[in-house]
C-alpha cells in the first residue's frame, strides 16, 4: 500500500525558517512531490524529488532520503502569502500521485 | 501556454439525483488525466486517471464513473448522488509518458450532496 504522514499544523512567524516533514511507506516509490494549497484554490507544484539531496527553488527547498523513507519541504524568509497547506505526495510504479493528508502552515507577522 | 477548465464552480444537489462535472484541457496533446476529491480539510484522493481516449482505471470502488471521449475532455459521472459524494473535486492533467509527478490542476468542483 501507500501511506504518507505529515504534520497537520506548523506556525511561524513572517521572516523564519520553517520545516515541513513527511515520511512514506510506498510501494515501487518513485519519487516525492510537494504541492501548495491556499484555501478554496486548487494544489499547485512545488518540487519534486527523484535523488536522494536538496533541491532548491528560490526560496523553497525540498530534501529526500530514500534509505530513511523521509523528506521534507524547507521554506524560507516567509511571507504571509505562504499561509497555506502543504502536501508530499509519493510517486510509485502505479504512475500515479499519493498525497499525503496536509500540513496547514500558519504565519504570523 | 496551457490551461484547464472546471464547471460547474460550485454545486448544490439532492440525494439520488445524477452528476456530471466536465473538465477540458486546452494546449497539449494526449494528457494524462486525473479525477480527485478532496474532503474538507484533508489529502486529495485519486478517483480515476486516464492515458487515453476510453482508457479509464479507476482506484476506489464508489458509485462514480469516468470517461474520456476526447483526447482533452474528462468527464465524472454519478447515477445518484449519495451524501458522502460532498467534496471538492479536482481535475488534473500531466503529460504523458512519466510526468506524472507534476500534476496541474483546475480550479475545482464544490459539490454539495442535501
Amino acid at each position: 500500500g501507500q501511506s504518507l504522514e505529515q504534520p497537520s499544523e506548523v506556525t511561524a512567524v513572517e521572516g523564519a525558517i520553517v520545516q515541513i516533514n513527511c515520511t512514506y511507506q510506498t510501494s515501487g516509490f518513485y519519487g516525492l512531490s510537494w504541492y501548495q494549497q491556499h484555501d478554496g484554490g486548487a494544489p499547485t507544484f512545488l518540487s519534486y524529488n527523484a535523488l536522494d539531496g536538496l533541491e532548491e527553488t528560490g526560496r523553497f527547498s525540498s530534501f529526500l532520503s530514500r534509505s530513511d523513507s523521509y523528506g521534507y519541504l524547507l521554506l524560507q524568509e516567509l511571507q504571509m502569502k505562504d499561509s497555506a497547506s502543504y502536501f508530499c505526495a509519493s510517486t510509485s510504479s502505479a504512475r500515479q500521485l499519493t498525497f499525503g493528508s496536509g500540513t496547514q502552515l500558519t504565519v504570523l507577522p | 501556454s496551457q490551461t484547464i477548465h472546471q464547471w460547474p464552480a460550485t454545486l448544490v444537489q439532492p440525494v439520488g439525483s445524477p452528476l456530471s462535472l466536465e473538465c477540458t484541457v486546452e494546449g497539449t496533446s494526449n494528457p494524462n488525466l486525473y479525477w480527485y476529491r478532496q474532503a474538507a480539510g484533508r489529502g486529495l484522493q485519486l478517483l480515476f486517471y486516464s492515458v487515453g481516449i476510453g482508457q479509464i482505471s479507476s482506484e476506489v470502488p464508489q458509485n462514480l464513473s469516468a470517461s474520456r471521449p476526447q483526447d482533452r475532455q474528462f468527464i465524472l459521472s454519478s447515477k445518484k448522488l449519495l451524501l458522502s459524494d460532498s467534496g471538492f473535486y479536482l481535475c488534473a492533467w500531466s503529460v504523458p509518458l512519466g510526468g506524472d509527478y507534476e500534476q496541474y490542476f483546475g480550479p475545482g468542483t464544490r459539490l454539495t450532496v442535501t
